[in-house]
Formats: C-alpha cells, sequence, structure tokens
C-alpha cells in the first residue's frame, strides 16, 4: 500500500513569507507526528495528533508554528513569517497509534529554504 | 524525560569491513528502542527495534543490535558492510509507561562506506 507522502518536495521562500506543507499518512494510522531535521542534527519533535484528542504541541518552537489535522487524514504544518532559521527538512511520520512500541513509518519530507 | 547519545557523528568503514554504531539511552523508565536508516534524499525506515525477550535484535539488511541494559547501550553491528549500506543512521528511545510514547532520536550517525 501507499505509504506516508509528503508535498512540496523543496520549497524556497524568502524571508516573511508564509509556507504550508501537507503530509498524507497511512490509511488506518491514528497517530501522526512532524519532526524538524537540521543539517547535521537529529530529529527535533514538533507536534503530535493521535485520532481526535488534542494535538501535542509542546515541541513547537514559536507561536509561528502551527499545525492541523483533519480527523485522522491529512496534516498541514503552517509556519508565518519565515526566518532563515527555519531552513530544514520537515519530516512528517505516522504509526497505528500511539504507543512507545509502534514503529514509525516517514515521509520523504519537505526541505525549506528560507532566502 | 529519556536522552539518546550517538556519540559517532561518522564512521568511515572498508566494503567488507565489520562495523558498529554506538548508541547510548538514559531514562528513568524502562524503554523500547529502534534503529532507523535514512538513505540520501529518503525518509526515515526502520532498521530494527528492541520491544522485549531476548537483547539481540536481527533486523533487515544483516544489521543487529543488543540491548544491555547495565550500559543503557543499544549498538547496532554488521559483519561486513555494502556499499549501499551508507545512510544515515538513528537511534531513538521511547517510554514504557509513566513517561512520554514520543521516540527520542540520537543526531544520526553518518555511515560512509568505501570501496
Amino acid at each position: 500500500g501507499a505509504g506516508v507522502s509528503q508535498s512540496p518536495s523543496n520549497k524556497v521562500t524568502e524571508k516573511g513569507k508564509d509556507v504550508e506543507l501537507r503530509c498524507d499518512p497511512i490509511s488506518g494510522h491514528t497517530a501522526l507526528y512532524w519532526y524538524r531535521q537540521r543539517l547535521g542534527q537529529g530529529l527535533e519533535f514538533l507536534i503530535y495528533f493521535q485520532g481526535n484528542s488534542a494535538p501535542d504541541k509542546s515541541g513547537l518552537p514559536s507561536d509561528r508554528f502551527s499545525a492541523e489535522r483533519t480527523g485522522e487524514s491529512v496534516s498541514t504544518l503552517t509556519i508565518q513569517r519565515t526566518q532563515q532559521e527555519d531552513s530544514a527538512v520537515y519530516l512528517c511520520a505516522s504509526s497505528l497509534e500511539l504507543q512507545g512500541y509502534n514503529e514509525q513509518f516517514f515521509g520523504p519530507g519537505t526541505r525549506l529554504t528560507v532566502l | 524525560a529519556q536522552s539518546v547519545t550517538q556519540l559517532d557523528s561518522q564512521v568511515p568503514v572498508f566494503e567488507e569491513a565489520p562495523v558498529e554504531l554506538r548508541c547510548n539511552y538514559s531514562s528513568s523508565v524502562s524503554v523500547y528502542l529502534f534503529w532507523y536508516v535514512q538513505y540520501p534524499n529518503q525518509g526515515l525506515q526502520l532498521l530494527l527495534k528492541y520491544l522485549s525477550g531476548s537483547t539481540l535484535v536481527k533486523g533487515i539488511n544483516g544489521f543487529e543490535a543488543e540491548f544491555n541494559k547495565s550500559q543503557t547501550s543499544f549498538h547496532l553491528r554488521k559483519p561486513s558492510v555494502h556499499i549501499s549500506d551508507t545512510a544515515e543512521y538513528f537511534c531513538a528511545v521511547s517510554e514504557r509507561s509513566g513517561g512520554s510514547y514520543i521516540p527520542t532520536f540520537g543526531r544520526g550517525t553518518s555511515l560512509i562506506v568505501h570501496p
């Protein structure tokens, strides 16, 4: 079956502009996660969604970052007034449910470059 | 909260040589442990995971890892590497209960296999 997909694969924007990144999780996966991966760094947790529960936004670095998820399907990560330090690869992952033993399935990522 | 340390940022090795990628973690509760691999321009995919039982875990592509509770380690090994194993490897830990089910990832180890 289809894996996790993300769009766009690459995004170049100017400082101060808003961007929207999209993630399509694997069908039936109730948990969805967003991570940021800076060059040479590990994965930085941003936010997760689990079913219809309130999302855990504890990892969002500032109020310029927000995310939404429609039911148990598509999620969008929005970055407002982008800054150069927002340049990174943004990875989305999904899993069957939010349990520590579950494997995460990752999308290919969106490479964001802020000029 | 848990944390993961991957001591080696880069490991160069010749083809057909053995390799060990080190991972140490800290947590106040029992954990699940994972190794993921990220090939160039792709998302992460699961190599192997330790949930319970035998401390020696075998994964895909000939990799294995051993859980050592006393040393809080989960080192990844392969007896003979191929050029195609060149990739970024991430160790991750999540907590069994009473803590966060969100995996914490290490900073990654870049395995570079030379012919």
